[in-house]
């Protein structure tokens, strides 16, 4: 069936350095997209969002990429912290139809 | 955390015994759901409501049910507990009011079945 999944499940960068962490969609009518962090023993925590009539969001330090063409999105993190260390899922919506959510890519980052 | 709260965070029950989780939201928000969470499946939708006395099933509500009486909570009853339901569980809301809005989320309730 259709869902929204991940490139990557592990992603291991260094403190400092920029993190892209990558989700697939496919369903060409869904129209808007989230990004979720989940630090161990918490719930999930919204980050940022966009919608499909745009490309690209940003927030601060973090900013998410949608290119519908290849039904690709992305979440890029700049200098990376420890405190980035989590689970990171992207979540999709079609329209008249509930969120639906990926499994996850687990960042880790060392100093 | 968008003013949620569940109760309780960790319990510990025996297979064939009910239990009831409680969601509580302070901030009057029309929508509510309960997810569970396990490893390799994510996020899974069992139940949600769209106001007091309305709700609908989600993707795997089998041996759930629900209740809203009032506005701020949102119950979720496993009638006889089994192993199969051992997982994480999480209460959200939408913000926005719609079902297809931007959902927060509780802190979540461990729940172990033995």
């Amino acid at each position: 069936g259709e869902s929204v999944g991940l490139h990557l499940p592990t992603l291991s960068v260094q403190e400092g350095d920029n993190s892209i962490i990558n989700c697939a969609y496919s369903n060409s009518a869904s129209d808007y997209f989230i990004w979720y962090k989940q630090e161990s023993g918490k719930g999930p925590q919204f980050i940022i969002d966009i919608r499909s009539n745009m490309d690209k969001r940003q927030g601060q330090r973090v900013t998410v990429l949608l290119n519908k063409t290849v039904k690709h999105l992305s979440l890029q993190i700049a200098a990376t912290q420890p405190g980035d260390s989590a689970v990171y899922f992207c979540a999709e919506n079609r329209a008249g139809t509930a969120l639906i959510f990926g499994k996850g890519t687990t960042l880790s980052v060392s100093s | 955390d968008a003013g949620i709260t569940q109760s309780p965070r960790h319990k510990v029950t025996e297979t064939g015994t009910p239990v009831t989780l409680r969601c509580h939201q302070t901030e009057n928000h029309r929508y509510m759901y309960w997810y569970r969470q396990d490893p390799g499946h994510g996020l899974r939708l069992i139940h949600y409501s769209y106001g007091v006395k309305d709700t609908d099933k989600g993707e795997v509500s089998d041996g759930y049910s629900v209740s809203r009486s009032k506005t701020e909570d949102f119950l979720l009853t496993l009638e006889s507990a089994t192993s199969s339901q051992t997982s994480v569980y999480f209460c959200a809301i939408s913000e926005g009011g719609g079902r297809t809005d931007t959902q927060y989320f509780g802190p979540g309730t461990r729940l172990t079945v033995l």
